[in-house]
Parts: C-alpha cells; sequence; structure tokens
C-alpha cells in the first residue's frame, strides 16, 4: 500500500513568491491534515479535512495561506505572497474514516521543506 | 486548551542499552489518545506506541514501552535494546476521543533528539 505523497520535497523561493504543495493521502484516507513544522518544533496544525469540507482552519493565517480539496483526495496548499517566516517543513497526513473503537491513527507524508529567502 | 510537554531536547544512550523519554500533558478531559512517533533526520515521521487513556494497562510494542500514569498526566516512553537505527526526533502526541471540531487533531510536544552511541 502505497503511503502519503507530497511533493515537491524541497523548495526555494524568494520572499513575496508564490508557492505550491501538494499532497496524495493514502487510499481510502477520507480525513486529510496539513501541518507545519517549524526547525526544532513539532508539528502545528495549519487545517484539517474530512472529504472535500475543511472541518478544521483555526490556524490557517488566512491572508496569505489557502487550500482546497477538490473531490475528496489530493489536496494544494498555498503562499502567497511567501514571508521569511513561512520557512518550515510542511506535513501532510491522512487518516481513515471515523469508526466506533478506531483510534484514528494519522499517517506522514515526508515533508515539503520550504526555505524563503 | 490541552498541552504537551517534553522537558528533555536532548538524549542520548549507548547501544543496547536502555533509555526512557519523559512526557506531561494537561488535560480536563478523562477520555482521549496518547501517542509516541519517530522522526528520523530527513525522513517522514512514524507512529512508534500510542495509548487509550481508558486501558489501565500499559501499551508495548516490541522494544518499546510506555509508563502511562493517568493521575499524575504523565506518558513516558521505554525503549530497551536501543539499536543505532533508533537515532531520531521523538514527539509525544494527545488526542481527544471526542473527534469534533478541533478536539480531533493531535497536539504534540517539541520533541527530544535521541542519540544512540555505538
Amino acid at each position: 500500500e502505497a503511503g502519503v505523497v507530497q511533493s515537491p520535497r524541497y523548495k526555494i523561493i524568494e520572499k513575496k513568491q508564490p508557492v505550491a504543495f501538494w499532497c496524495n493521502p493514502i487510499s481510502g484516507h477520507n480525513t486529510l491534515y496539513w501541518y507545519r513544522q517549524n526547525l526544532g518544533q513539532g508539528p502545528e496544525l495549519l487545517i484539517r479535512y474530512e472529504n472535500e469540507e475543511a472541518v478544521d482552519d483555526s490556524q490557517l493565517p488566512k491572508d496569505r495561506f489557502s487550500a482546497e480539496r477538490l473531490k475528496g483526495v489530493d489536496s494544494t496548499l498555498k503562499i502567497q505572497p511567501a514571508e521569511l517566516g513561512d520557512s518550515a517543513v510542511y506535513l501532510c497526513a491522512s487518516s481513515p474514516d471515523r469508526q466506533s473503537g478506531a483510534t484514528y491513527e494519522q499517517y506522514f507524508g515526508p515533508g515539503t521543506r520550504l526555505t524563503v529567502t | 486548551a490541552q498541552t504537551v510537554t517534553q522537558s528533555q531536547p536532548e538524549m542520548s544512550v549507548q547501544e543496547a542499552e536502555t533509555v526512557t523519554l519523559s512526557c506531561t500533558y494537561d488535560t480536563s478531559e478523562s477520555d482521549y489518545y496518547l501517542f509516541w512517533y519517530k522522526q528520523p533526520p530527513s525522513r517522514q515521521m512514524i507512529l512508534v506506541i500510542r495509548q487509550e487513556a481508558y486501558k489501565q494497562q500499559n501499551a508495548t510494542e516490541n522494544r518499546f514501552s510506555v509508563n502511562f500514569q493517568k493521575a499524575a498526566k504523565s506518558f513516558s516512553l521505554k525503549i530497551s535494546d536501543s539499536q543505532l537505527g533508533d537515532a531520531a526526533m521523538y514527539f509525544c502526541a494527545y488526542r481527544s476521543a471526542d473527534y469534533g471540531g478541533s478536539q480531533g487533531n493531535l497536539i504534540f510536544g517539541k520533541g527530544t533528539k535521541l542519540s544512540v552511541k555505538p
């Protein structure tokens, strides 16, 4: 079974430029998460989708960040314009449907390391 | 709001020895899940072990075991017979059993960097 796929793995851009990250979750996983991980820190949630619906985007800086999950499968996270402080690793994760007694374990992708210069 | 604290930024262990990583958390909920994730350098995060709060028995997975103290809100990870491949960042994480809204999200600690000496 293929894991969570993310691309690109690395991205270097100048500040004020736009950037986009792509995520393909594990087949059949309806819940998708985007996290940001700053250097030396744990991941922090940006947005969570259940199917096409963003059920929690309270931590997403909406002035410059946007996300979409068309058709409830792949997802794209965009930053426009990027700032120096956006340098981080952006992680995508997915988890199965809600089931009684399930722990909704999250499976992570390899991440995209963004450097803004 | 729930918080997770890992007070050991770095730990070191000799190969084949045992090491314990500490984690404390704060919550007013009675039902939740706790996790330990491993993140090797430049590699993806993988789940090491999980614990359901309603279970008194400590979870074990091969060389990995936890000491879950619910009253003390403590959740430590013990790695036995440490191997070179265990070197990584280890993150403790909390998730509410209530999946609604933001409660379904993982809350991570800042991590502990584990080095394994040959």
